[in-house]
């Protein structure tokens, strides 16, 4: 079994739907949660970053992790077709050596 | 300013070859790290770098990787006798200290092993 389980997708969505992306973890020592997002033929970027159980807002994102669940997700409001990526979540138990998920693919079409 | 770059972008190699690869982290960034991205999964931690030295080197899939930091900068991974299932984006990111800040990605380099 894996350290982080995430549906691989893809998920493909209209333009203005509410997106739900989900991830699980195993490990209870993760402190750290975090959502990055990848173009194609780009490096992974920070869009959503906590350490605690709660939802975490910022903009159209908004971040929801459960710790008594293990349980991590990323709401996108008013998706955009510049949402189309990959969106992968990231735990981590230290804050150095981030274990990935395996990426949900998200098409948001016109 | 600048962010993480790596070099080459692309590189293609036959299989038992040695090749190199380079990262230049954010100017002032101590911390860097290596992870590896196969098709269709996410990144996979590889090694992690404070300064010059190795903090943990615990996702070096065997002794054919290796990764060096002489100057706390420029970090360089090395691959020994490669083979096809080394096919992957290898990713280098860096961050301030390595005390659970943002870590900043490059754009990878495809390596293809032939």
């Amino acid at each position: 079994q894996k350290e982080v389980e995430q549906d691989p997708g893809p998920l493909s969505v209209p333009e203005g739907a509410i997106v739900s992306l989900n991830c699980t973890y195993s490990n209870s020592a993760f402190q750290y949660f975090m959502w990055y997002r990848q173009y194609s033929r780009k490096g992974p970027e920070l869009l959503m970053y906590t350490y605690s159980s709660g939802n975490k807002e910022d903009g159209r994102f908004t971040a929801q992790v459960d710790k008594s669940s293990k349980y991590i997700s990323l709401f996108i409001r008013d998706s955009q077709p510049s949402d189309s990526a990959t969106y992968l979540c990231a735990n981590s138990q230290g804050a150095q050596k981030l274990v990935f998920g395996q990426g949900t693919r998200l098409t948001i079409n016109p | 300013g600048a962010g993480v770059s790596q070099t080459p972008s692309n590189k293609v190699t036959e299989k038992g070859k040695y090749v190199e690869l380079r990262c230049d982290p954010i100017s002032g960034h101590t911390a860097l790290y290596w992870y590896r991205q196969s098709l269709g999964q996410g990144p996979e931690f590889l090694i992690y770098f404070q300064g010059t030295g190795a903090a943990d080197d615990s996702g070096l899939p065997n002794d054919r990787f290796f990764a060096v930091r002489p100057e706390g900068s420029v970090s360089t991974l090395k691959i020994q006798r490669t083979e096809r299932g080394d096919s992957a984006v290898y990713l280098c990111a860096s961050s301030l200290s390595g005390l659970g800040e943002t870590q900043y990605f490059g754009p990878g380099t495809r390596l293809l092993v032939l």
